[in-house]
């Protein structure tokens, strides 16, 4: 168990529809990272917060943003969702976000899109 | 652009054979590279390597990086069933952002 809470492990909504994914990070960790997880492209760096701040983004469509809360869980938000947003979409935290501590991942959210 | 490249794609050993799976990568600013396994969920954290020729181990596995060549291994000694997974390689930058990953290595261990 990395310490890292992701819900809901599962979900399935129809095309156009909008979710949220929650993640709760490691005790005592302030960064937390989004990636995706499709067959065909592997693990996907989507965006970091920092301690409530966006540091980082990677490969995010503009339908999608995130935030990081003050109590450090951070949600990511998912809007008119098209077939190919069907992935594991995993979230990972890190102490201080440096280059130099690693990343813990939780159990991902598997989003099927019908 | 940063490509990190493992191979090979796929592995099928019987058990007690030792694997050696290999990584590859390109990374602006380089300061680490890391090792996962990925079973069917979560990936799980093995090792992170940033000095050059220093081997890091953990029972069965092991892993050591090569800067000069850009390049990291990882082994397994006497395979068991339990080591089926696949296993991803990422580098990361000074930046401390984005984990850039290879697509993995699917290994089988077969009784």
């Amino acid at each position: 168990d990395s310490g890292v809470t992701q819900t809901p492990k599962h979900l399935i909504t129809a095309t156009g529809q909008r979710v949220t994914l929650r993640c709760s990070p490691r005790s005592g960790d302030l960064s937390v990272y989004w990636y995706q997880q499709s067959l065909d492209q592997g693990l996907q760096f989507l965006i970091q917060y920092y301690n409530g701040e966006e540091r980082a983004k990677g490969n995010i469509l503009e339908r999608f943003s995130a935030q990081q809360f003050p109590d450090l869980h951070s949600e990511l938000n998912l809007s008119s969702l098209e077939l190919g947003d069907s992935a594991l979409y995993f979230c990972a935290s890190s102490a201080q976000g440096a280059a130099n501590q690693p990343q813990h991942f939780g159990d991902g959210t598997r989003l099927s899109i019908l | 652009e940063d490509k990190v490249v493992q191979s090979p794609l796929s592995l099928v050993v019987h058990e007690g054979d030792t694997v050696t799976l290999n990584c590859s990568y390109e990374v602006t600013n380089f300061r680490s590279l890391l090792w996962y396994k990925q079973e069917k969920k979560a990936p799980t954290f093995l090792f992170m390597l940033t000095s050059s020729g220093i081997e890091k181990k953990s029972g069965r596995l092991s892993s050591i990086l090569d800067k000069k060549e850009l390049f990291s291994i990882l082994n397994i000694t006497a395979t068991q069933t339990g080591d089926s997974a696949i296993y991803l390689c990422a580098g990361n930058s000074n930046s401390g952002y984005a984990l850039n990953f290879g697509k993995g290595t699917s290994l089988l261990v077969t009784p």
